[in-house]
């Protein structure tokens, strides 16, 4: 089983939709996580820190579930500047990266 | 610019050559860390040092691979007698570590093609 697993997409979704993505995580000990986001071609950024059950910052909620072993990234209201491959991130051996959920909004 | 910086931004060498790629981090960043990313992939760790000593070095570092900052601020990544499936983004990132897991601010990556 791999450290960090996401379902790779692409979810294709329209502007203005709420949108998901889940993450699972095979080291219980892990205390923080996080989701950074990838354009095309860039470097990958922070989008959010995920230390108890939950984060909440403006279209962008995160939620952990420790019992589960899982993180969420809940996007609502979608814009096209959130096109873009979202990485979960467990913080083990530096960082441990899932391969990450390709979201493409349409107008 | 204040940010992380590497060079070069693109490098094709034949299979067999050295390359040697730079990183140069946040100037007040004691944490460096490389990365290796290829296509459809998130990145995945190689190594990391805080100030100048080589904490961590994973299994995907082979000895073909050596990673150095001499003086705990920029770092080079080398690697020797290349070969095709050394192909892929290489990343290197900074952080200020105080306590727990901080933020990793990325640079834009180094490209390498190995033909």
């Amino acid at each position: 089983r791999k450290e960090v697993e996401q379902d790779p997409g692409p979810f294709n979704v329209p502007e203005g939709a709420t949108v998901a993505f889940n993450c699972t995580y095979s080291n219980s000990a892990s205390q923080s996580f996080f989701w950074y986001r990838q354009d095309c071609r860039k470097e990958p950024k922070l989008l959010m820190s995920v230390y108890s059950s939950g984060n909440e910052d403006g279209r962008f909620t995160a939620q952990l579930n420790r019992a589960s072993q899982y993180i969420s990234l809940l996007i609502r209201d979608s814009k096209l500047s959130d096109s873009a491959t979202y990485l979960c991130v467990v913080p083990w051996r530096a960082l441990t990266f899932g391969s990450g959920t390709r979201l493409q909004v349409q107008p | 610019d204040t940010g992380v910086s590497q060079n070069p931004r693109h490098k094709i060498t034949k299979r067999g050559q050295n390359v040697t790629f730079r990183c140069d981090p946040i100037s007040e960043h004691n944490r460096l860390y490389w990365y290796r990313q290829t296509l459809g992939q998130g990145p995945e760790f190689l190594t990391y040092f805080q100030n100048e000593a080589q904490l961590e070095k994973s299994r995907l570092l082979s000895d073909r691979f050596s990673a150095e900052r001499p003086k705990g601020s920029f770092s080079t990544l080398e690697i020797q007698r290349t070969e095709q499936g050394d192909s892929a983004m290489y990343l290197c990132a900074s952080s200020l570590e105080l306590a727990g897991h901080n933020e990793q601010f990325f640079g834009p990556g180094t490209r390498l093609t190995v033909l």
